[in-house]
C-alpha cells in the first residue's frame, strides 16, 4: 500500500545549494523516517523523527515533522556531489510493525 | 558490526529452477525484514520476522518462501518464479519490530528471471 507520496519526483541543483525534499502520508503514525539509497545499493537510514517532535538536525540534514499536516521535510544543506541519489521518507504505521516507503526523490548534485 | 550481508549479489535463473537468496546480521538485532524492489520505485515490505517467527505475510505469492533458522540468518526460497519477480531483494533487520526503530539494510540480491 502507498503511504508517502514524495515531492518532487526529481531534484537537480548545482553544488553547495541546499535540496530540499517533502514527504505527506495519510495516517496516524509512530516515527517517520528518511533514507538514502544509491543506484543500485541498500539503503542507509538517515535519521528518525518521533511523532511528538517537530525538528530534528543530523550534520548538514535539517527534518521537520508536521503532524497536524501529515507531512515532513528533508533539508540537505550545503549539497556535495556525493548526495547524489534517490532519498525516501518510511512511516511506521500506529499499530503495524511495518514500516512503509515513499515514492522517493532522486537527487542529482551538479557539480 | 553494523553489517547486513546478502549473497549472492546477481542471481540469474530460470522459471523452472530453485535457488535462494540468503541474509545474515551479527548485531543481535531480532527483527528481520524482505523487501523487494523494482526499478525507480520504493522497497515494498514482503516479510518481517520478530523473534524467529514469521509476524507479517504481506500476500505474497507461494513461490516465494522465507525461512529464519536462527536469530543472525534468513533465507528467502525462490522456486517457479516469473520474469516479473525480476528485481532487487532486500535483507533488513532492526532491533525489534514492534517499534521499529532504523533499519539496517543489506546491499540486495538483484535477481533476473529469464
Amino acid at each position: 500500500s502507498q503511504q508517502g507520496e514524495e515531492d518532487p519526483q526529481a531534484l537537480s541543483i548545482q553544488e553547495g545549494e541546499n535540496a530540499t525534499m517533502n514527504c505527506s502520508y495519510k495516517t496516524s503514525i509512530n516515527n517517520l523516517q528518511w533514507y538514502r539509497q544509491n543506484s543500485g545499493r541498500g539503503l542507509v537510514h538517515l535519521i528518525l523523527i518521533r511523532s511528538n517532535e517537530r525538528e530534528k538536525h543530523s550534520g548538514r540534514l535539517r527534518v521537520t515533522l508536521d503532524t497536524s499536516k501529515k507531512s515532513s521535510s528533508l533539508l540537505i544543506t550545503a549539497s556535495r556531489a556525493a548526495d547524489t541519489a534517490s532519498y525516501f521518507c518510511a512511516t511506521l504505521i500506529q499499530g503495524a510493525q511495518k514500516l512503509v516507503f515513499g515514492q522517493g526523490t532522486r537527487l542529482t548534485i551538479n557539480p | 558490526d553494523t553489517e547486513v550481508t546478502q549473497t549472492p549479489k546477481h542471481l540469474v535463473m530460470g522459471m523452472t529452477n530453485k535457488k535462494s537468496l540468503k541474509c545474515e546480521q551479527h548485531m543481535g538485532h531480532r527483527a528481520m525484514y524482505w523487501y523487494k524492489q523494482k526499478a525507480k520505485k520504493p522497497p515494498e515490505l514482503m516479510f518481517v520476522y520478530s523473534y524467529e517467527k514469521l509476524s507479517i505475510n504481506e500476500s505474497v505469492p507461494s513461490r516465494f518462501s522465507p525461512e529464519c533458522p536462527n536469530s543472525s540468518l534468513l533465507n528467502l526460497h525462490l522456486h517457479a518464479l516469473q520474469p516479473e519477480d525480476s528485481a532487487l531483494y532486500l535483507c533488513a533487520s532492526s532491533q525489534d519490530a514492534k517499534n521499529t526503530g532504523e533499519l539496517f539494510f543489506g546491499e540486495g540480491s538483484r535477481l533476473t528471471v529469464l
